[in-house]
């Protein structure tokens, strides 16, 4: 959606090195999330932040995997050591103070570990 | 646990017939639930949703949606089906106070044939 953006668009590594994933979402957010969009495991959650709350980290799938979000705002979602399976598209959404129980996406990054 | 059931994974209609989209959930409370659509090579959008209230729920591009309890369903339907319906959809749904995390089924791909 208009009100979330990520970068980069598109990202290839190779296997072993490290990747940060931003996503810039509108001013004013309540909640961030993060999912996985892979052929072989569909949508899944990965990590979602609310307020000055600890994040829930339930769906990150290793310890490889963290994320940050600075200023209550600006997210980055970083895997370390990259592995094949790490390919995916990784989507970032947002729900508003005005509807707090819809998410808006953002566009996406599309990696791929070679 | 709660889980989405989506059921096909490709649904092909052909332009003007009626489009079923089947879903149906686990959940020990009930969920919200929500229906996306994703467009080749664009990020995901909300269709329509349901929370509380009225069971049958209208959605943009004249898609609707009606929750049943007694059946843990949640079928996406549009009476005539249009060209630029084609796309994969996907049926989600989430417990609000387990911070709005998403549980997606795994997607169903309409075709519209002319």
């Amino acid at each position: 959606g208009a009100g979330v953006s990520q970068s980069p668009s598109n990202k290839v590594t190779e296997k072993g090195k490290d990747v940060e994933l931003r996503c810039d979402p509108i001013s004013g957010h309540t909640a961030l999330y993060w999912y996985r969009q892979s052929l072989g495991q569909g949508l899944e959650f990965l990590i979602y932040f609310q307020g000055n709350s600890a994040p829930d980290k339930s769906g990150l799938p290793s310890d490889r995997f963290s994320a940050e979000r600075t200023g209550g705002s600006v997210s980055t979602l970083t895997i370390q050591r990259t592995q094949q399976e790490d390919s995916a598209v990784y989507l970032c959404a947002v729900t508003s103070g005005a509807s707090y129980n819809e998410q808006f996406f953002g566009p996406g990054t599309r990696l791929t570990v070679l | 646990a709660q889980s989405v059931t989506q059921l096909g994974s490709h649904v092909s209609v052909s332009e003007g017939a009626l489009v079923l989209l089947r879903c149906n959930y686990s959940s020990s409370v009930p969920p919200y639930l929500f229906w996306y659509v994703q467009y080749p090579n664009q990020g995901l959008q909300l269709l329509l949703k349901y929370t509380t209230g009225a069971t049958l729920v209208k959605g943009i591009n004249g898609f609707e949606a009606e929750f049943k309890k007694s059946e843990t369903s949640f079928h996406l339907t549009k009476p005539s089906a249009h060209m630029s319906d084609a796309a994969e959809y996907f049926c989600a749904a989430c417990i609000y106070n387990q911070g709005g995390k998403l549980i997606f089924g795994q997607g169903t791909e309409l075709s519209v044939k002319p």
